[in-house]
Order: structure tokens, then sequence, then C-alpha cells
């Protein structure tokens, strides 16, 4: 079955960097492109950008250009966020998504606190 | 960017009866490929969204056929024919047309 295994919970001071993993299982990662999307306390869902199965194309969200970067190695089946700059407004639990967002991983807290 | 927007904002439902949800976008979700790209997603508190419904009116597998979705390029229901005590949590609309995916604001569910 289809799995998207997230990496664990961050805490960062405001100015830092954050780099989150996701590990595919189940199905052929390279085949798919692969979203990130995050959800603030309490708040909705918030699209950051997507990379082709490739890993040679990336699209990001206007809101977060210049600040996130989306990766993938192929060989170990994981996908990457890295997030500069952070506030406390980044404070938030990130999500891997599969291609047409029909799986999505388990979620990492990201907390960004002085 | 394609404004995705919900309501109401909560509903509270008897056990055994039914329960809908709205959703608008701001712009048509029908592809030239005719599909209508439009999802709904249950998320409980503490878990991951698990998407219900894709393309407008499909249930993903597992899903109970008590759930179905519906609509036009704009507007946009998922009803729920008889509400279980697990039902309850945030319904999630979210299209998929086009990047950037956009998501509404969400319609929580309560049991009365």
């Amino acid at each position: 079955q289809v799995q998207l295994a997230q990496s664990g919970t961050e805490v960062k001071k405001p100015g830092a960097s954050v780099k989150i993993s996701c590990q595919a299982s189940g199905y052929t990662f390279s085949n798919y492109y692969m979203h990130w999307v995050r959800q603030a306390p309490g708040q909705g869902f918030e699209w950051m950008g997507v990379i082709n199965p490739g890993g040679y194309s990336t699209t990001y969200a206007q809101k977060f250009q210049g600040r996130v970067t989306i990766t993938r190695d192929t060989s170990t089946r994981t996908l990457y966020v890295e997030l500069s700059s952070l506030t406390s407004e980044d404070t938030a639990m990130y999500y891997c998504a599969r291609d047409n967002i029909d799986y999505w991983g388990q979620g990492t807290l990201v907390t960004v606190s002085s | 960017d394609i404004v995705m927007t919900q309501s109401p904002l909560s509903v509270s439902v008897t056990l055994g009866q039914p329960a809908s949800f709205s959703c608008r976008s701001s712009q048509s979700l029908v592809s030239s490929d005719g599909n209508t790209y439009l999802n709904w997603f249950h998320q409980r508190p503490g878990q991951s969204p698990r998407r219900l419904i894709y393309k407008l009116s499909n249930r993903d597998s597992g899903v109970p056929d008590r759930f179905s979705g519906s609509g036009s390029g704009t507007d946009f229901t998922l009803k729920i024919s008889g509400v279980e005590a697990n039902d309850v949590g945030v319904y999630y609309c979210a299209q998929d047309k086009g990047w950037p995916y956009t998501f509404g604001q969400g319609t929580k569910l309560e049991i009365k």
C-alpha cells in the first residue's frame, strides 16, 4: 500500500532554516509529481510547491518564492522541502502529498520560537 | 489563483440524518479533458486529511457509498446520506485543476 513517512518534529529559532523529508513506499516513486502542503494551527491548507517526477523541475507558490526548495532523491525514494528565514508564521504542520493529492504523509510539525 | 469558498463553517447533525457541504470556486474547474478537478477531504483532529472524492464525483477506494459528490463547473456539493459518529471532523474541498492547488477553509461536522 502507498505510504509516505515523514521526518519528526522540528523546533527552530527565527531566522533559521528547516529541512523535512518524506520517504515513499508502495508505489513507483519516480513516476509521480510530489507536493508539499502546510497547515497552520487551527487553519486550512496552503500549497507550497511541486516537483516533477525527474526532479529537475519545480514550481513554487509565489508566497514562498526565494525561501523554499523542494528536492527529491529517486535512489532513496525520498522527497525533501527546505524552508529558510523562518518566522513564527511558519509554525505549522507540513505534509507531503502525491501527485493528485490522493495520498498524504502523516505530517511534520515545525515550531518556530525564540 | 483559484479561490475556494465553503459554507457553512460548521454543521450539527443528528446521527443517521443527512449532511450537506457546499463549495464554490472563483473559476470553472472543468478542464479541457472534460473532467472537473474538484476533490473532497475529511480530516479528523490530529490526523492527516483523507481524500474522499476526486474529479467531482468519484469515490476513493474504501469510501462508503454514503458519501457522494456532485456539482457544476463552479458550485459543488458533498453529501452524506446518513451521518455516523466517525464522520465528525472537518471537510475540505480542494481544486487540482492547476497550480497552485487551493483549498476551501473547511466545514466542521459535529454530532447533535
